[in-house]
């Protein structure tokens, strides 16, 4: 079975700085997709960034950039210029090509933006 | 308008009622998913519908059920509700013309049951 680690339960970062999440999953398949979502506090689940995993490049979005690295099984999400609307839990999610199609979940992460 | 509504954002009901959670959609996907989140434990899968005829479970379906009315309208029901369903329910939905199949999220209801 699929598995997803966040292995910080919390994080905190002062305003106009840089942070990086870090993510590592487990997984036999070769495609699959990996994701990050925000969930502020009004609990939406906000879809951050996406990766493919035949994809080399790593994704790209505004502030928000990942480090995809295949092999190792770790999908890290930086943030650039943080700032206070970046505070919330982040998710890291995994889905593979086929099947249910679900995401499986990490157990997510606290992230707190310092003025 | 929110393309992905859920009904009620919150619910409170007593130990043994059934009580059904309802989710629709505007985005035109074919796609429907139920999960569920408990704090620290992230989101898991309840129950997934690819058409209206197409239902299966998810990892945690025990407890649950759900009807798939039209494309547009996937219920969630608790048929005799205990305290360890206390959570926040999420509905989503997906398009399966789109590579990537992209989960669009609905804001949530939370249950508590007393």
């Amino acid at each position: 079975a699929q598995t997803v680690t966040q292995s910080q339960p919390e994080m905190s970062v002062q305003e106009a700085e840089t942070v990086t999440l870090s993510c590592t999953y487990d997984t036999s398949e070769s495609d699959y997709y990996l994701f990050w979502y925000k969930q502020p506090p009004s609990r939406q689940m906000i879809l951050v960034i996406r990766q493919e995993a035949y994809k080399q490049q790593n994704a790209t979005e505004n502030r928000f950039s990942v480090n995809f690295q295949k092999a190792a099984k770790s999908f890290s999400l930086k943030i650039s210029d943080s700032q206070l609307g970046d505070a919330a839990m982040y998710f890291c999610a995994y889905r593979r090509q086929g099947g249910s199609e679900k995401l499986v979940f990490g157990k997510g992460m606290k992230l707190t933006v310092n003025p | 308008d929110a393309d992905v509504t859920q009904t009620p954002r919150n619910r409170i009901t007593k130990t043994g009622k059934r009580i059904m959670l309802e989710c629709s959609q505007t985005k035109g996907h074919d796609r429907m998913y139920w999960y569920r989140q408990d704090p620290g434990l992230g989101l898991r899968l309840i129950y997934y519908s690819f058409d209206v005829k197409d239902i299966n479970k998810g990892e945690i379906s025990d407890g649950y059920s759900v009807s798939r009315q039209a494309q547009a309208k996937f219920s969630l029901s608790l048929e005799s509700a205990i305290p360890n369903q206390i959570a926040l329910y999420f509905c989503a939905t997906s398009d399966s013309g789109r590579g990537y199949n992209e989960q669009f999220f609905g804001p949530g209801t939370r249950l508590t049951v007393l």
